[in-house]
């Protein structure tokens, strides 16, 4: 079955904290990608990840990919209250002849001041 | 930067009412694809296209057509909207490659089935 997990859910934690977002998925890929989704509004790219051992870092959000474990991470520093948001993890995965991204529930991430 | 715009922000129809959803993209993609979001569940990808006239099933087709008569366009359509069809609609494009492509995605639709 093809899954996607994300861990923690939810999360809410002080400014100036750092916290990690796990993202396992259950197949494998070599493309995965966070999104941002403020509250109402649609989601914004974030990151691509393409292949083993890539890390992007913008700002004070960090992604890396591990393809042989399955696993991504999204780790924030010094957390500001402007992160606070739902982040989500997909992974490309190809059926038949097309690609499909396959979904995290998503992270939802408050940030106090 | 790609811009995909959807027919509306919210609505509201009742049982049994058909029910179209547009979504336009300004940037030439080839790939367009029809997600709903729910609570706990992430994003559920209803249909796609890779090209026009063309359509494939996602994991949640069931009550749901599509239409994409236009490159730019790609149409969600509930012949008979039910209550449990109730949820975020979002749209979302992106170049055809071969994957590994961000796919851009549209203000959302929030649609309320009464």
């Amino acid at each position: 079955e093809l899954k996607v997990e994300q861990n923690p859910l939810f999360l809410s934690m002080q400014e100036g904290k750092n916290y990690t977002i796990y993202c396992n998925y259950s197949t494998t890929s070599d493309r995965l990608y966070w999104y941002r989704q403020d509250p109402g509004k649609s989601l914004e790219s974030l990151f691509v990840l393409l292949s083993n051992g890539a890390v992007k870092q913008e700002g004070r959000l960090m992604a890396s990919l591990d393809t042989k474990a399955r696993l991504s991470t999204l780790h924030i520093t010094a957390a500001v209250h402007d992160l606070s948001a739902t982040y989500f993890c997909a992974v490309d995965i190809k059926l038949d002849s097309n690609y499909q991204l396959i979904w995290g529930a998503g992270t939802k991430l408050i940030i106090k001041p | 930067d790609v811009k995909v715009t959807q027919s509306s922000r919210y609505l509201v129809k009742r049982t049994g009412e058909k029910v179209f959803l547009e979504c336009v993209q300004d940037m030439d993609h080839e790939n367009m694809f029809w997600y709903r979001q729910d609570p706990g569940l992430g994003l559920r990808l209803i249909y796609f296209s890779y090209d026009v006239k063309m359509k494939e099933k996602g994991d949640i087709p069931e009550g749901y057509s599509v239409s994409r008569e236009k490159k730019e366009r790609f149409s969600l359509i509930l012949e008979s909207a039910s209550t449990n069809q109730t949820s975020m609609y979002l749209c979302a494009a992106s170049p055809l490659a071969g994957g590994g492509e961000t796919q851009y995605f549209g203000p959302g639709t929030r649609l309320l089935v009464l």
